[in-house]
């Protein structure tokens, strides 16, 4: 069965703090995303990747990075966290082969900076 | 770039009734719409999707349209139950071989009632 593990489903912080967001996928997928999820804002794209060590911006890359040194894993990093950043974060993985690129989300991970 | 739009944000129905969620984009050259449910605390998981040279595809209680002139396309599930419960994500993307990058509709939160 495939996996993507996120490996903190909650987080608190506070304003300032440099936060890293763990990712892992078990399908040996080229491409890795994450995104962001916020009410009635849908998913909006933060980074994404599509081989180790290549990174683009997505839609919303301000205030964040990403370090991807091994294919199986991508972390999103936090600088400097404010009170926006305050979001449900969520990990894809996908094959880059093929028509569809179906995305493969981890359960999430829940930030709250305060 | 693409921008797509979801409608309603929430939707109630009794159980057994149907139920629609309507999406809009704005890029013509978009040619993939997949559909994906969120339940709760999980990740979102792709159910159904449909491109661009079909206007429908069905798959036992879900169905989904597309209207390329009209740039819209809608998700319908009949006899609903409460399983259905979930939040529905539409998405449209220009698929290529390389994979694709999806922009992702607002959500609709669905609360099938027993």
């Amino acid at each position: 069965d495939v996996k993507v593990t996120q490996s903190s489903r909650y987080l608190v912080k506070r304003t300032g703090e440099k936060v890293f967001l763990e990712c892992v996928q078990d399908m040996d997928h080229e491409n890795m995303f994450w995104y962001r999820q916020d009410p009635g804002l849908g998913l909006r794209l933060i980074y994404f990747s599509y081989d180790v060590k290549m990174k683009e911006k997505g839609d919303i890359p301000e205030g964040y990075s990403v370090s991807r040194e091994k294919k199986e894993r991508f972390s999103l990093i936090l600088e400097s966290a404010s009170t926006n950043q305050t979001s449900m974060y969520l990990c894809a993985s996908s094959y880059s082969g093929g028509w569809t690129g179906e995305l493969f989300f981890g359960e999430g991970s829940r930030l709250t900076v305060l | 770039g693409e921008n797509v739009e979801q409608h309603p944000s929430t939707l109630s129905v009794q159980e057994g009734d149907s139920a629609v969620i309507k999406c809009t984009y704005s890029d013509s050259a978009s040619n993939y719409f997949p559909w994906y449910k969120q339940e709760l605390g999980k990740g979102p998981q792709l159910i159904i999707d449909i491109r661009s040279n079909v206007g429908e595809k069905k798959d036992q209680r879900i169905a989904v349209t597309l209207n390329k002139t009209a740039k819209h396309f809608s998700l319908h599930i009949t006899e609903t139950q409460p399983e259905d419960s979930a939040v529905y994500f539409c998405a449209a993307s220009i698929s290529d071989n390389a994979g694709n990058m999806l922009t992702f509709g607002g959500g609709t939160r669905l609360m099938v009632k027993p």
